[in-house]
Protein backbone atom coordinates (compact mmCIF):
# COMPACT_ATOMS: atom_id res chain seq x y z
CA UNK A 1 0.00 0.00 0.00
CA UNK A 2 1.30 3.91 -0.55
CA UNK A 3 1.85 5.89 1.97
CA UNK A 4 2.91 8.55 0.37
CA UNK A 5 0.92 9.58 -3.00
CA UNK A 6 1.97 12.34 -5.21
CA UNK A 7 -0.28 14.55 -7.29
CA UNK A 8 -0.27 15.88 -10.05
CA UNK A 9 2.57 13.44 -11.90
CA UNK A 10 3.09 16.08 -13.99
CA UNK A 11 2.57 20.08 -14.00
CA UNK A 12 3.12 22.32 -16.65
CA UNK A 13 3.21 26.08 -15.99
CA UNK A 14 3.85 29.21 -17.71
CA UNK A 15 6.72 31.37 -16.02
CA UNK A 16 5.09 33.67 -13.50
CA UNK A 17 2.14 31.02 -12.74
CA UNK A 18 1.74 30.51 -9.44
CA UNK A 19 0.75 26.58 -7.95
CA UNK A 20 0.26 23.93 -5.62
CA UNK A 21 2.02 20.30 -5.40
CA UNK A 22 0.25 18.12 -3.11
CA UNK A 23 1.60 15.31 -1.38
CA UNK A 24 -0.72 13.46 0.80
CA UNK A 25 0.50 10.42 3.03
CA UNK A 26 -1.46 7.80 5.13
CA UNK A 27 1.68 6.55 8.30
CA UNK A 28 1.24 6.82 11.81
CA UNK A 29 3.26 8.39 14.00
CA UNK A 30 4.95 10.67 11.47
CA UNK A 31 7.97 12.27 12.81
CA UNK A 32 8.72 14.31 9.65
CA UNK A 33 8.08 15.68 6.02
CA UNK A 34 10.67 16.58 3.53
CA UNK A 35 10.35 17.63 0.36
CA UNK A 36 13.36 17.46 -2.18
CA UNK A 37 14.11 18.75 -5.92
CA UNK A 38 15.68 16.25 -8.76
CA UNK A 39 16.77 17.68 -11.61
CA UNK A 40 17.57 15.25 -14.52
CA UNK A 41 20.47 13.01 -14.09
CA UNK A 42 20.96 14.40 -10.78
CA UNK A 43 20.29 12.94 -7.29
CA UNK A 44 17.51 14.32 -5.57
CA UNK A 45 18.67 17.64 -3.15
CA UNK A 46 17.00 18.71 0.06
CA UNK A 47 14.65 21.53 0.12
CA UNK A 48 12.92 21.31 3.63
CA UNK A 49 11.52 19.52 6.38
CA UNK A 50 7.97 19.70 8.34
CA UNK A 51 7.37 18.16 11.51
CA UNK A 52 4.20 19.34 13.12
CA UNK A 53 0.72 20.50 11.48
CA UNK A 54 0.23 23.99 10.68
CA UNK A 55 4.11 24.72 9.74
CA UNK A 56 5.76 26.67 6.97
CA UNK A 57 8.85 26.51 5.37
CA UNK A 58 10.20 29.14 2.53
CA UNK A 59 13.08 29.13 0.71
CA UNK A 60 12.87 31.82 -2.38
CA UNK A 61 9.54 31.46 -4.33
CA UNK A 62 8.55 27.96 -2.85
CA UNK A 63 6.70 27.76 0.28
CA UNK A 64 5.70 24.09 2.20
CA UNK A 65 3.01 23.83 4.53
CA UNK A 66 1.94 20.67 5.91
CA UNK A 67 -1.87 19.10 7.95
CA UNK A 68 -2.66 16.15 9.66
CA UNK A 69 -2.67 14.04 6.29
CA UNK A 70 -1.09 16.46 3.48
CA UNK A 71 1.53 18.71 2.27
CA UNK A 72 1.52 21.51 0.00
CA UNK A 73 4.49 23.35 -1.87
CA UNK A 74 3.63 26.23 -3.29
CA UNK A 75 5.63 27.65 -5.86
CA UNK A 76 4.78 31.39 -6.58
CA UNK A 77 5.92 33.52 -9.74
CA UNK A 78 7.72 30.57 -11.01
CA UNK A 79 10.68 30.69 -13.61
CA UNK A 80 12.12 28.03 -16.05
CA UNK A 81 14.71 27.33 -13.95
CA UNK A 82 12.11 25.71 -11.17
CA UNK A 83 11.44 23.32 -13.82
CA UNK A 84 12.36 19.53 -12.31
CA UNK A 85 11.08 16.58 -10.02
CA UNK A 86 9.89 17.37 -6.93
CA UNK A 87 10.03 14.51 -4.38
CA UNK A 88 8.00 14.51 -0.83
CA UNK A 89 9.69 11.92 1.67
CA UNK A 90 7.66 10.92 5.55
CA UNK A 91 9.75 9.36 8.23
CA UNK A 92 7.58 7.12 10.62
CA UNK A 93 9.55 5.24 12.50
CA UNK A 94 8.91 1.36 13.14
CA UNK A 95 11.04 -1.13 14.22
CA UNK A 96 13.73 0.26 14.71
CA UNK A 97 14.02 2.21 11.16
CA UNK A 98 13.98 5.66 10.74
CA UNK A 99 13.75 5.20 6.75
CA UNK A 100 12.22 8.10 4.77
CA UNK A 101 9.57 6.49 2.41
CA UNK A 102 9.37 8.62 -0.90
CA UNK A 103 6.48 9.65 -3.61
CA UNK A 104 6.90 9.39 -7.19
CA UNK A 105 7.35 12.72 -7.16
CA UNK A 106 5.57 15.86 -9.30
CA UNK A 107 7.48 16.71 -12.69
CA UNK A 108 7.46 20.34 -12.82
CA UNK A 109 7.51 21.93 -16.61
CA UNK A 110 7.83 26.08 -16.71
CA UNK A 111 7.56 27.44 -19.77
CA UNK A 112 9.31 31.07 -20.48
CA UNK B 1 33.64 19.03 0.15
CA UNK B 2 33.18 17.02 -3.07
CA UNK B 3 29.77 15.45 -2.57
CA UNK B 4 28.76 12.01 -2.40
CA UNK B 5 30.81 10.24 -4.87
CA UNK B 6 29.84 7.11 -7.03
CA UNK B 7 31.34 4.86 -9.40
CA UNK B 8 30.83 4.14 -12.36
CA UNK B 9 28.36 6.12 -13.20
CA UNK B 10 27.31 3.80 -15.92
CA UNK B 11 27.50 0.57 -15.88
CA UNK B 12 25.94 -1.82 -19.38
CA UNK B 13 26.62 -5.53 -18.55
CA UNK B 14 25.42 -8.93 -19.54
CA UNK B 15 22.29 -10.30 -17.47
CA UNK B 16 24.20 -13.58 -15.22
CA UNK B 17 27.67 -10.96 -14.34
CA UNK B 18 28.40 -9.45 -11.09
CA UNK B 19 28.09 -6.05 -10.56
CA UNK B 20 29.78 -3.78 -7.72
CA UNK B 21 28.72 -0.14 -7.17
CA UNK B 22 30.77 2.20 -4.96
CA UNK B 23 30.16 5.16 -2.94
CA UNK B 24 32.43 6.86 -0.65
CA UNK B 25 29.73 9.02 1.81
CA UNK B 26 30.92 12.89 2.52
CA UNK B 27 33.55 12.79 5.43
CA UNK B 28 31.83 13.22 9.27
CA UNK B 29 28.07 12.10 8.25
CA UNK B 30 27.17 8.66 10.08
CA UNK B 31 24.75 7.48 7.95
CA UNK B 32 24.66 6.01 4.43
CA UNK B 33 21.98 4.54 2.36
CA UNK B 34 21.43 3.00 -0.98
CA UNK B 35 18.14 3.92 -3.26
CA UNK B 36 17.28 2.18 -6.75
CA UNK B 37 15.22 4.75 -8.77
CA UNK B 38 12.44 3.32 -11.80
CA UNK B 39 9.85 4.99 -13.73
CA UNK B 40 7.78 1.96 -11.90
CA UNK B 41 8.58 2.41 -8.56
CA UNK B 42 10.31 5.89 -8.24
CA UNK B 43 13.21 5.86 -5.29
CA UNK B 44 13.07 2.71 -3.04
CA UNK B 45 15.48 2.55 -0.21
CA UNK B 46 17.13 -0.59 -0.56
CA UNK B 47 19.54 -0.63 2.64
CA UNK B 48 20.90 1.96 5.04
CA UNK B 49 23.46 1.99 7.68
CA UNK B 50 24.21 4.43 10.67
CA UNK B 51 27.94 4.05 11.77
CA UNK B 52 29.17 1.65 9.76
CA UNK B 53 26.36 -1.21 10.82
CA UNK B 54 23.55 -2.25 8.29
CA UNK B 55 20.48 -0.36 10.64
CA UNK B 56 17.42 -1.88 7.99
CA UNK B 57 17.90 -4.04 4.53
CA UNK B 58 14.19 -5.17 4.17
CA UNK B 59 14.04 -3.24 0.65
CA UNK B 60 17.31 -5.19 -0.54
CA UNK B 61 15.26 -7.21 -3.05
CA UNK B 62 16.56 -10.91 -2.68
CA UNK B 63 19.64 -12.82 -2.30
CA UNK B 64 21.44 -11.54 -5.19
CA UNK B 65 21.96 -7.97 -3.85
CA UNK B 66 24.50 -7.63 -0.80
CA UNK B 67 25.83 -4.36 0.54
CA UNK B 68 28.85 -4.14 2.75
CA UNK B 69 30.41 -0.53 4.63
CA UNK B 70 33.64 -1.58 5.73
CA UNK B 71 34.73 1.74 6.81
CA UNK B 72 32.95 5.05 7.58
CA UNK B 73 34.24 6.22 3.80
CA UNK B 74 33.56 3.35 1.63
CA UNK B 75 30.44 1.56 0.46
CA UNK B 76 29.68 -1.17 -1.95
CA UNK B 77 26.60 -2.74 -3.40
CA UNK B 78 26.84 -5.69 -4.96
CA UNK B 79 24.50 -7.73 -7.27
CA UNK B 80 25.08 -11.05 -8.48
CA UNK B 81 24.16 -12.40 -10.66
CA UNK B 82 22.56 -9.71 -12.76
CA UNK B 83 19.50 -9.56 -14.30
CA UNK B 84 17.77 -7.23 -16.91
CA UNK B 85 14.68 -6.29 -14.27
CA UNK B 86 17.71 -5.19 -12.26
CA UNK B 87 18.39 -2.05 -14.72
CA UNK B 88 18.00 1.00 -13.00
CA UNK B 89 19.66 4.12 -11.90
CA UNK B 90 21.57 2.95 -8.03
CA UNK B 91 21.76 6.36 -5.42
CA UNK B 92 24.06 6.46 -2.75
CA UNK B 93 23.21 9.02 -0.34
CA UNK B 94 24.83 10.02 3.41
CA UNK B 95 23.73 12.41 6.10
CA UNK B 96 24.64 13.54 9.93
CA UNK B 97 20.71 13.65 10.26
CA UNK B 98 18.75 10.77 8.90
CA UNK B 99 16.14 13.30 7.21
CA UNK B 100 18.84 15.55 5.64
CA UNK B 101 20.68 13.08 2.82
CA UNK B 102 22.89 14.43 0.51
CA UNK B 103 22.65 12.46 -2.46
CA UNK B 104 25.13 11.12 -5.05
CA UNK B 105 24.98 11.68 -9.04
CA UNK B 106 24.13 7.57 -9.39
CA UNK B 107 25.22 4.80 -11.36
CA UNK B 108 22.78 4.27 -14.12
CA UNK B 109 22.99 0.00 -14.67
CA UNK B 110 21.53 -1.69 -17.53
CA UNK B 111 21.57 -5.38 -17.62
CA UNK B 112 21.42 -6.53 -21.11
Amino acid sequence: EDQVTQSPEALRLQEGESSSLNCSYTVSGLRGLFWYRQDPGKGPEFLFTLYSAGEEKEKERLKATLTKKESFLHITAPKPEDSATYLCAVQAPQGGSEKLVFGKGTKLTVNP
Amino acid sequence: DAGVIQSPRHEVTEMGQEVTLRCKPISGHDYLFWYRQTMMRGLELLIYFNNNVPIDDSGMPEDRFSAKMPNASFSTLKIQPSEPRDSAVYFCASSFLVNEQYFGPGTRLTVT
